[in-house]
């Protein structure tokens, strides 16, 4: 399996606080991606990233931002969380593109009550 | 907007039995296909990808895809499933340098 770390693993947290989730990889990938597993909805990218500092939104990145300082860290932060964002975030990486295979992490499951 | 659908939410198959989940892109163009497998409680695997030659794919645990490029479809199939094939499944397309679009999901559940 890749080297992909996320932290925490379990999160609950209430309504209006910030909240930061972190994804360390061993790989030394360009790409990362940050994506929500919802029932019914499959996994939606949030962000991605292509680099140190160069990042991208994706499908649903509306209270979400995100940031790249290093080459293995990949951070997603809620500024203010709401519970339609409580889900099941996962980190990805790839290699060579982003429409090449990714690589998932564990993920984290965020409740916010 | 790029689409993914899986047609199937959920399948109910005995052991043994012939395994077909759809997926079909809006894409035009050169696409690339994947499929994934999510065991309970755990990551998404890639069970096997297509780029360009042979439409017929085979990936890991015996399961293999087609690729038909006039109806947009890229099928998975197993010929005989087992009790660990149980999961979701999740087909994905990306077109040109754009990121994969996942689909919506498919759980198959296998009983003895």
């Amino acid at each position: 399996d890749a080297g992909i770390t996320q932290s925490p693993r379990h999160k609950v947290t209430e309504t209006g606080t910030p909240v930061t989730l972190r994804c360390h990889q061993t790989e030394n990938h360009r790409y990362m991606y940050w994506y929500r597993q919802d029932p019914g909805h499959g996994l939606r990218l949030i962000h991605y990233s292509y680099g140190v500092k160069d990042t991208d939104k994706g499908e649903v990145s509306d209270g979400y931002s995100v940031s790249r300082s290093k080459t293995e860290d990949f951070l997603l932060t809620l500024e203010s969380a709401t519970s339609s964002q409580t889900s099941v975030y996962f980190c990805a990486i790839s290699e060579q593109g982003r429409n090449q295979p990714q690589h998932f992490g564990d993920g984290t499951r965020l409740s916010i009550l | 907007a790029q689409s993914v659908s899986q047609h199937n939410h959920h399948v109910i198959l005995s052991e043994a039995a012939s395994l077909e989940l759809g997926c079909n892109y809006s894409y035009g163009g050169t696409v690339n296909l994947f499929w994934y497998v999510q065991y309970p409680g755990q990551h998404l695997q890639l069970l096997l990808k297509y780029f360009s030659g042979d439409p017929l794919v085979k990936g890991i645990k015996g399961f293999e895809a087609e690729f038909i490029k006039s109806k947009f479809s890229f099928n998975l199939r197993k010929p005989s499933v087992q009790w660990s094939d149980t999961a979701e499944y999740f087909c994905a397309a990306s077109s040109g340098n754009t990121p994969l679009v996942f689909g919506k999901g498919t759980r198959l559940s296998v009983i003895a």
